[in-house]
């Protein structure tokens, strides 16, 4: 099946700083997500990206299918941005999609 | 109601008791999921269903035993857990061939 690994596994910012976090992903997939999970355990949704670049205010994310990997940019930080970011890529079999899901990068920002 | 719901929030319940977690979407989505986060792990996928059919039992202990009774409803029975079992089980839907997969809010399950 599809491996996910996420990089880096911590990471801690000052508020205003910029950040790359990555995942890169074993097979090639249909579908690929960021999440963002809250300490109350909500998996927000970032974006869908199975390819391309999209923008969402200071976020962005860009997929590279060809080469299996995706980023996440987060611009000038805030101490909202802190929690768990994952990935989670999926292939169409068996009539639906399995969403596999990396081990996620937990960001600390500080005030 | 919007999104996905999950029902209770939080559970805690004996090894020896019965217990159902319960999950509605309200999206119009066909294919719902189980996955279970536990602490320091990256969340495992433990059901899958398509058109109310399951598609995907990741090797799942018998001691979980999902139900679909229509493409809106899902569930997930417990009986005889384990501490180990103790975990984040959250649910999620999706739309074939459309964008993503969207989550709800999950129930915390604490197994004494």
């Amino acid at each position: 099946g599809i491996q996910v690994e996420q990089s880096p596994p911590d990471l801690i910012l000052q508020e205003g700083a910029n950040s790359t976090l990555r995942c890169n992903f074993s097979d090639s997939v249909n579908n690929l997500q960021w999440f963002h999970q809250n300490p109350w355990g909500q998996l927000i949704n970032l974006f869908y990206i199975p390819s391309g670049t999209k923008q969402n205010g200071r976020l962005s994310a860009t997929t590279v299918a060809t080469e299996r990997y995706s980023l996440l940019y987060i611009s000038s930080s805030q101490t909202t941005d802190s929690g768990v970011y994952f990935c989670a890529a999926a292939r169409y079999t068996s009539g639906t999609y399995k969403y596999i899901f990396g081990t996620g990068t937990r960001l600390k920002v500080l005030a | 109601e919007t999104g996905v719901t999950q029902t209770p929030r939080h559970l805690v319940m004996g090894m020896t008791n019965k217990k159902s977690l319960k999950c509605e979407q309200h999206l119009g989505h066909n294919a719902m999921y189980w996955y279970k986060q536990s602490a320091k792990k990256p969340l495992e996928l433990m059901f899958v269903y398509s058109l109310e059919e399951r598609v995907e039992n990741n090797s799942v202990p018998s001691r979980f035993s999902p139900e679909c009774p229509n493409s809106s409803h899902l569930f997930l029975h417990l009986h005889t857990l384990q501490p180990e079992d103790s975990a984040l089980y959250l649910c999620a839907s999706s739309q074939d061939r459309q964008a993503g997969v969207t989550f709800g809010s999950g129930t915390r399950l604490t197994v004494v």
